[in-house]
Parts: structure tokens; sequence; C-alpha cells
């Protein structure tokens, strides 16, 4: 089952713009997390945020947090042509127990030069 | 410091045939994790293990199995494969749980025909 799913499914932009996606979840989380995925490649971690935060900073990325509304974004800012990939959020849950990460469906980033 | 490492990096399988994709980590992590990723449907957790001799099933377990050789190992077993077990396999490790970073290795490319 998702947790996460991602908004929008894709999105074009050119070199130098700033890249907003979104991340929407159903349940109550411990943190939330973003990956990147290179074609061909393993998931890359980018940030985590946990639930009592609500933004993050990591170089050109902002991550947000609002658990009121139950959703996340990630901005990168001033898009290179090597940020194009595809970008997936994580979540976890509340429950107890070992907790797991649940992956949404990605958007696909491009950058063009 | 390779990181995760799986093996093969590409397999094709008759249907009904049998193989093992191993994975190792070389970061002293207690989690590790197999992930199947799907076009469309993101990552879907198949086992995990939160801790050296543990294994427990994850969202889409049927047709797997696993073994937690050691702290470094967690490979995936597919007893009797079918074309619904074509997909891209990802093996994962984090140093205790959800509230860390998971590390990908650059997965395993399984056609079954």
């Amino acid at each position: 089952s998702q947790q996460g799913e991602e908004d929008p499914q894709a999105l074009s932009i050119q070199e130098g713009e700033n890249a907003t996606m979104n991340c929407s979840y159903k349940t109550s989380i411990n943190n939330l997390q973003w990956y990147r995925q290179n074609s061909g490649r393993g998931l890359v971690h980018l940030i985590l945020i946990r639930s009592n935060e609500r933004e993050k900073h990591s170089g050109r990325l902002r991550v947000t947090l609002d658990t009121s509304k139950k959703s996340s974004s990630l901005l990168i800012t001033a898009s290179r042509a090597a940020d194009t990939a595809s970008y997936f959020c994580a979540t976890d849950a509340t429950n107890t127990g070992f907790q797991k990460l649940v992956f949404g469906t990605g958007t696909r980033l491009l950058v063009s030069p | 410091n390779a990181g995760v490492t799986q093996t093969p990096k590409f397999q094709v399988l008759k249907t009904g045939q049998s193989m093992t994709l191993q994975c190792a980590q070389d970061m002293n992590h207690n989690s590790m994790y197999w992930y199947r990723q799907d076009p469309g449907m993101g990552l879907r957790l198949i086992y995990y293990s939160a801790s050296e001799g543990t294994t427990d099933k994850g969202e889409v377990p049927n047709g797997y199995n696993v073994s937690r050789l050691n702290k470094r190992e967690f490979s995936l077993r597919l007893e009797s494969a079918a074309p619904s077990q074509t997909s891209v396999y990802f093996c994962a490790s984090s140093e205790a749980g959800t509230g860390y970073p998971l590390h990908f290795g650059n997965g395993t490319r399984l056609t079954v025909t």
C-alpha cells in the first residue's frame, strides 16, 4: 500500500530554474525522507526530516514538512542538468514495533541545458 | 568503501527456475531490506531484517525467501520464478531502522520468461 504520493509525476525545467516536488501521505509519521534515483542506479538519500521539524536545508535542497496537512515539499534551487533524476519521498508510520519505509511512486525531473 | 554490493547485476530466468540474489554491506549496519521496483509502482518492500538473526515479511513477500547469513549479508531467494517477478530488485541497509537513511545497492535487473 502506498503511503506517500508525489506530485507532479513529471517535471521539465531549464537549467537555473527552481524545481518543486510535493509529497502527500496518509497516516501519522515519525519521519519523512527524500531520495534521488539516477537512471539505472540505486536510490541515494537526500534529506531526512522528523515529524517535529518544519524545514531543513542541505546545499541547494530545501525540504518542508506540514504534519497538519500530511504533506512535504522538496525544492531544488538553481537546478543543473545533473539534477535530472527521479525523486522519491518515503515515510514510516508511528505504529509500534520495527518501522519500515514506504516509498511513493516518484517525480521524474528533467533539467535541460 | 563499497557500501552495499548486489550480485548479479542482470539475470534472465525461465519460469520455474530458482535463483538467489546476494547482498552485502560493509557499513556495520544492523538493518537490511529487499525492495522491488516496478514501473509506476514505486518501491515495494519484500522482506527485511531488523537485526542479525531476525527476518520479517514486508508488503509483497509471496514467492520469496530470505536469509540473514550474518551481519553483512542478506540474500533473497526465488524458489520457482514466475513472469510476475520480473522486476528490478534493490537491497538496502540502515544503521538501525527508519530513523536513519537507507543506503541502496545498484540493483539486480531480473527478467523471467
